[in-house]
């Protein structure tokens, strides 16, 4: 079984400050590694993923993570926010040899003016 | 084109009352997944269907708990005997699996089901 913590459930930022959402996750076997987004009132909404490769990947709407294998972590990041960004974060696993998500239990990010 | 709708968007029922949640996914998305969304938590799976039949029902909580997509699209979530305890919003992701790559899970706007 794997699972996932993100650090901070509550990150406050000001407007064009760079923000880093952290996130750690344990698992036996392989895994792929997900950031979604949840706007107000909206569905979950993919940002970026990591499969293999690279191990910074770019998603949409500017954020950027960095997956590190020896410190089992995918840190969301982006240089600077706007007050659209303002919503909820999910980190998520998925098993190589499997098809469901565990998420962990979000990061709400405010950014203020 | 559309997106991953459900219906109701809100649901409030009675303790020991029976619901059924509906899911439509993207047209052509072969999977289909539940999830619950508790207040302050990560979204949960439940159950997750290939075509017509649950390939994995391992996040089913008990036997209260069903699912189906009789015609490998529409998915109903029913509950029997509704709990205080099932109070939660129900999420619903379909994907385009074929076998061998890992597709991006769409997720619809949730159903949000208070039990009286």
């Amino acid at each position: 079984a794997q699972s996932v913590t993100q650090l901070d459930s509550q990150v406050p930022v000001f407007e064009e400050a760079p923000v880093e959402l952290r996130c750690n996750y344990s698992s036996s076997v392989s895994v792929y590694l997900f950031w979604y987004v949840q706007y107000p009132n909206q569905g979950l909404q993919l940002l970026l993923k990591y499969l293999s490769g690279s191990t910074l990947v770019k998603g949409i709407n500017g954020f950027e993570a960095e997956f590190n294998k020896s410190q089992t972590s995918f840190h969301l990041r982006k240089p600077s926010v706007h007050i659209s960004d303002t919503a909820e974060y999910f980190c998520a696993v998925r098993n190589y040899n499997d098809y469901k998500l565990s998420f962990g239990a979000g990061t709400t990010v405010t950014v203020r003016a | 084109g559309a997106g991953v709708s459900q219906t109701p968007s809100n649901k409030v029922t009675e303790k020991g009352k029976y619901v059924e949640l509906r899911c439509d996914p993207i047209s052509g998305h072969t999977a289909l997944y539940w999830y619950r969304q508790s207040l302050g938590q990560g979204p949960e799976f439940l159950i997750y269907f290939q075509g017509t039949g649950a390939a994995d029902d391992s996040g089913l909580p008990n036997d209260r708990f069903f699912a189906v997509r009789p015609e490998g699209s529409v998915s109903t979530l029913k509950i029997q005997r509704t709990e205080r305890g099932d109070s939660a919003v129900y999420l619903c992701a379909s994907s385009l699996e074929r076998g061998g790559g890992v597709e991006t899970q769409y997720f619809g706007p949730g159903t949000r089901l208070l039990v009286l």
